[in-house]
């Protein structure tokens, strides 16, 4: 099946400082990706949906500033933690769309900011 | 405004038996609907879908069944085996290819 490669899976960061998160569709070209949040024993909140080439739709009460997305090509699309704080800590993960029936996860990413 | 919800936060059955998770929506604009599987720390794995133009769908031990007119849909599992022990998600797709996920359910296997 699709793969979806997503880098870092963990890190670790000063309050303060950002960090950026890949995510690359490896074996298929995605117009569309997603990226999601994930609380502590909660579900997958949709963030963003990031269109390549152009700019990503924010989900409502999420800080575009805070949290830049860029998709500059159809396999790569990422996301920058800007000025990250303790409260950013969380698990993140994107999904591409290949074709119309299937969203294909990254292994996500575990932010935690210290 | 929760428009998925997986309404059991967690479930235990015996191997062998069957697991049924079930899910509920209220966008009738919703046109499929998928479940993953998902571990700690992982992104979500695709376990299978259905369109919202048919009620049932099977592959092996996974059967998912959509009732419309409920806006209702549940993933059976049979016979069920310790390694299914994961989190299951419900999610729904509209017709921006956007998935809006349940709560999740907790299932728990035992030997």
């Amino acid at each position: 099946g699709a793969v979806v490669s997503q880098h870092p899976s963990r890190v670790i960061c000063k309050s303060g400082t950002s960090v950026k998160i890949e995510c690359r569709s490896l074996d298929f070209q995605a117009t569309t990706m997603f990226w999601y949040r994930q609380f502590p024993k909660k579900s997958l909140m949709l963030m963003a949906t990031s269109n390549e080439g152009s700019k990503a739709t924010y989900e409502q009460g999420v800080e575009k500033d805070k949290f830049l997305i860029n998709h500059a090509s159809l396999t790569l699309s990422t996301l920058t933690v800007t000025s990250a704080h303790p409260e950013d800590s969380s698990f993140y993960i994107c999904s591409a769309v290949a074709g119309a029936t299937e969203a294909f996860f990254g292994q996500g990413t575990r932010l935690t900011v210290v | 405004d929760q428009q998925v919800k997986q309404n059991s936060p967690s479930l235990s059955v015996q191997e062998g038996r069957i697991s049924i998770l079930n899910c509920d929506y209220t966008n009738s604009m919703f046109d499929y609907f998928l479940w993953y599987k998902k571990y700690p720390a992982e992104g979500p794995t695709f376990l299978i879908s259905i369109s919202s133009i048919k009620d049932k769908n099977e592959d092996g031990r996974f059967t998912v069944f959509l009732n419309k007119s409920a806006k209702h849909l549940s993933l059976h599992i049979v016979p069920s085996q310790p390694g299914d022990s994961a989190v299951y998600f419900c999610a729904a797709r509209n017709a921006g290819n956007m998935l809006t996920f349940g709560g999740g359910t907790r299932l728990m296997v035992k030997p």
